[in-house]
């Protein structure tokens, strides 16, 4: 398996664009995972999936953002108007449940930065 | 709200030391783990520790997990400059990771 791939891997913007990243879990994983890492913040959860339903987003900063996961191998998620503060480098994970008790897999993140 | 804080939130030491980095946690946990990022890349995993375990070991790595403080520490013997990197725990909480702020190690040749 090529593991959790994101896209873009990059991305500059300009304020008030509307940016899309997207994420491919790894193939039979249950759990998706859309991360915010920050210097200032650390890493913080914005929101996750258990078979495509979303569960908990509670970290979700702001009506701007919106995420979806249509079927089991594609999640987005998306900024619309995006503003400088949500520069950062954003990280989709997946996880098996159960008794393999959370084990993240990282995607190689997507950096946005908003100008 | 992050449950884990690692400590000390820096180590710089020399190749070839042992690294011990700490966790704390506050609640009650199904288990805990370890994460290691390298500079402009994802998390990997590195091991983890069921909350009825009490330490664990996977090559140079050593986890020690004491439920009744609510910590866990990561050591790495013999380091290595390519163990330079942040490290991250884990826990996990009612199908939730929760994670501390990250230890920035360095391993100075």
């Amino acid at each position: 398996d090529a593991g959790v791939i994101q896209s873009p891997r990059h991305e500059v913007t300009e304020m008030g664009q509307e940016v899309t990243l997207r994420c491919k879990p790894i193939s039979g994983h249950d759990y998706l995972f859309w991360y915010r890492q920050t210097m200032m913040r650390g890493l913080e959860l914005l929101i996750y999936f258990n078979n495509n339903v979303p569960i908990d987003d509670s970290g979700m900063p702001e009506d701007r953002f919106s995420a979806k996961m249509p079927n089991a191998s594609f999640s987005t998620l998306k900024i619309q108007p995006s503003e400088p503060r949500d520069s950062a480098v954003y990280f989709c994970a997946s996880s098996v449940g159960g008794t393999r008790g959370l084990e993240a897999f990282f995607g190689q993140g997507t950096r946005l930065t908003v100008v | 709200s992050q449950q884990g804080e690692e400590d000390p939130q820096a180590l710089s030491i020399q190749e070839g030391e042992n690294a011990t980095m700490n966790c704390s946690y506050k609640t009650s946990i199904n288990n805990l783990q370890w994460y290691r990022q390298n500079s402009g890349r994802g998390l990997v995993h590195l091991i983890l520790i069921r909350s009825n375990e009490r330490e664990k070991h996977s090559g140079r790595l050593r986890v020690t997990l004491d439920t009744s403080k609510k910590s866990s520490s990561l050591l790495i013997t013999a380091s290595r400059a390519a163990d330079t990197a942040s490290y991250f725990c884990a826990t996990v909480v009612n199908y939730q990771l929760i994670w501390g702020a990250g230890t920035k190690l360095i391993i100075k040749p």
